[in-house]
């Protein structure tokens, strides 16, 4: 089955500074990405997907990128706030949101 | 519009004991999926409903653990009786559309003791 490796587990920038969350998928057939965040005491938000027909999506200070021949995607923040800090999950998914998830990536954003 | 609600936030219960665990979908989402993230690890899909009916089971961890969704609504997960690796967060998340951006509730964090 898919499995789903997620680095670093923490990450620790100053406001301002750019931070990078890395992925890497073991099944060929995974065709869908989502990045999810999740705060103290909330459940996993949604903050930006990109599927296995497109390399990189950007939505304002996020983007993806996606590598299918590596089998990699990555996580870009750029101009961190301290309102990023949060649990960064990345997922895997073949088909029908049966979600293959990573560890996590604690992010903390200094000001 | 409620997003997804799980009950209780919280429970700890002593190995043994049975818990029952709640989710309420978004209204009018077919999709309702059960996820479990055991002791900071990965958070680990349990199973998928459409509707009332198990679509995907897969992830159930053993016959201790039983999902309900009668008439399709709400659903129920519990656990009976606990052990202690059965410790961790449980997350319940719903879609309209099974390609579509699952929406995750708060999570019931689960202690057994």
């Amino acid at each position: 089955g898919e499995n789903v490796e997620q680095h670093p587990s923490t990450l620790s920038v100053q406001e301002g500074d750019s931070a990078v969350i890395k992925c890497t998928y073991s099944d060929s057939a995974s065709n869908y990405f989502p990045w999810y965040k999740q705060e103290l005491g909330k459940g996993p938000q949604l903050i930006i997907d990109i599927r296995s027909n497109v390399g990189e999506k950007k939505d304002q200070r996020i983007a993806v990128t996606l590598n299918k021949t590596a089998k990699h995607f990555s996580l870009h923040i750029t101009e961190t706030q301290p309102e990023d800090s949060a649990v960064y999950f990345c997922a895997a998914d073949t088909g029908f949101q049966k979600l293959v998830f990573g560890t996590g990536t604690r992010l903390l954003v200094s000001p | 519009e409620a997003g997804v609600t799980q009950f209780p936030s919280h429970s700890v219960i002593e190995k043994g004991q049975t818990v029952t665990l709640r989710c309420d979908p978004i209204s009018g989402h077919d999709n309702l999926y059960w996820y479990r993230r055991v002791m900071g690890k990965e958070i680990k899909f349990l199973l998928h409903f459409v509707k009332e009916s198990k679509q995907d089971e897969s992830g159930m961890p053993n016959n201790r653990f039983l999902a309900e969704r009668t008439g399709g609504t709400y659903s129920t997960l519990k656990v009976q009786p606990a052990e202690l690796e059965d410790s961790g967060v449980y997350f319940c998340a719903s879609s309209q559309d099974a390609r579509q951006e699952a929406f995750f509730g708060q999570g019931t964090r689960l202690t057994v003791v």
